[in-house]
Parts: C-alpha cells; structure tokens; sequence
C-alpha cells in the first residue's frame, strides 16, 4: 500500500536554483494539494488540483508552479529558489464527492534554500 | 475569508490528565470540521470528523462536537496517554466539488509526561 509518495525527503538548495518535489498517488484520487508547514503557522495550501488537466492557486502560490498531466503525479516546480521556501512541503490527495472527504498525506520535503 | 485559530502550544500534560484543545472557525456556509494528527517525523492523519451542527465525531477516544452557535470544534480526551504526544491539527473543509481541501489552523503541540 504505497499510498501518497513524496520524493526527496531533504533538500538543500542555493538561492535561485531550480527544482521539482514529486508527489504520486496510487489511489486513483481526483484531488491533489500541496501544502507547506512553517512553524507557528500550520499548513498552509500552495497549490491544489480536482483533475488531471486542472490546477488552481492556494493561499500561498507565488514562487511555484504546478501541473498535473495524470491522475497519479502532481510535481511542485520551484523557478528560482528564496530562503522564504526553506519549509517543510506536504502533498495530499482525496477523492471528490463528498463534504467529508480524508485527506491522504505523504510523509513530507524538508527543504532547506541557503 | 474562512480561517481556523487554535489554542496556542505546546500543551504539557501529566499521564491520565484531561485534555482539551480549543479550536474556533470563521467560515461561509456550512463547512465540514476535521482534527488531523500528526506524529514526530510523519505527515499528517486524520482523527476525527463532523459535517454538520451538533453532529460528534469521535476516535481512540477523542471527542469533538461542532458547536455552530459558537463556530467552535474543541477536541477532547477524557485520560491522555504518553503515545498522544503529537501536534493536532483543526482544519475546515466540504468546499463543493474541491474534494479534501482544507484550511488549517496553526496546530498544538500535546507533550504527555508519564
């Protein structure tokens, strides 16, 4: 039962680098989120998208890109990096339908940007 | 716009104490209320649930009542054990057709010493 995959687990970035966090799902979910934890802060939703094709910003987009070409993958694409992103990244995935649907979490990034 | 506050932690409790973590939501509508737990090095799982007024959910002996007078959901737990040391979260959802997506609150660190 793989569930919510998230690779890395810990990343260090220089400043302006670029990279990808991946996220796969093999619970054919149509929803997927990513969120990021900062402390005193909670979660806080970055992106998220209710189908493959589909995408939408969060409460805190800026500075990450998304997209989501099947149902299973939903990467998060840092541009250019900034010590703001040095936070700890979630990806969730559910199903669509009903009001109480349970997130499924992977087990997270820890990604630090020097 | 919706939002969740939390008690702030951490939270240190004695083995077999009473716990309560207060949680209060601003919302639109009707939403649906969630507490998510998450363990050291883990990312986050559901505890319990409730999607409409007066409704009780309720888990390992965790309780909670979503009280639309007082827009509040208060986790509860009647004697805490060492392993309930973890960070609970109250979330906000049942947005229509966007599946699990959640507001957060900022999360209370419970430490049970025995």
């Amino acid at each position: 039962n793989a569930g919510v995959t998230q690779t890395p687990k810990f990343q260090v970035l220089k400043t302006g680098q670029s990279m990808t966090l991946q996220c796969a799902q093999d619970m054919n979910h149509e929803y997927m989120s990513w969120y990021r934890q900062d402390p005193g802060m909670g979660l806080r939703l970055i992106h998220y998208s209710v189908g493959a094709g589909i995408t939408d910003q969060g409460e805190v987009p800026n500075g990450y890109n998304v997209s989501r070409s099947t149902t299973e993958d939903f990467p998060l694409r840092l541009l250019s990096a900034a010590p703001s992103q040095t936070s700890v990244y979630f990806c969730a995935s559910s199903y669509i339908g009903q009001r109480d649907e349970k997130l499924f979490f992977g087990s997270g990034t820890q990604l630090s940007v020097l | 716009g919706d939002s969740v506050t939390q008690m702030e932690g951490p939270v240190t409790l004695s083995e077999e104490a009473f716990l309560t973590i207060n949680c209060t939501y601003t919302a639109t509508g009707y939403p649906s209320l969630f507490w998510y737990v998450q363990y050291p090095g883990e990312g986050l799982q559901l505890l319990l649930k409730a999607t409409k007024a007066d409704d009780k959910g309720s888990n390992k002996g965790f309780e909670a009542t979503y009280r639309k007078e007082t827009t509040s959901f208060h986790l509860e737990k009647g004697s805490v054990q060492v392993s309930d040391s973890a960070v609970y979260f109250c979330a906000l959802g049942g947005f229509y057709n966007q599946g699990g997506k959640l507001i957060f609150g900022q999360g209370t660190e419970l430490s049970v010493k025995p």
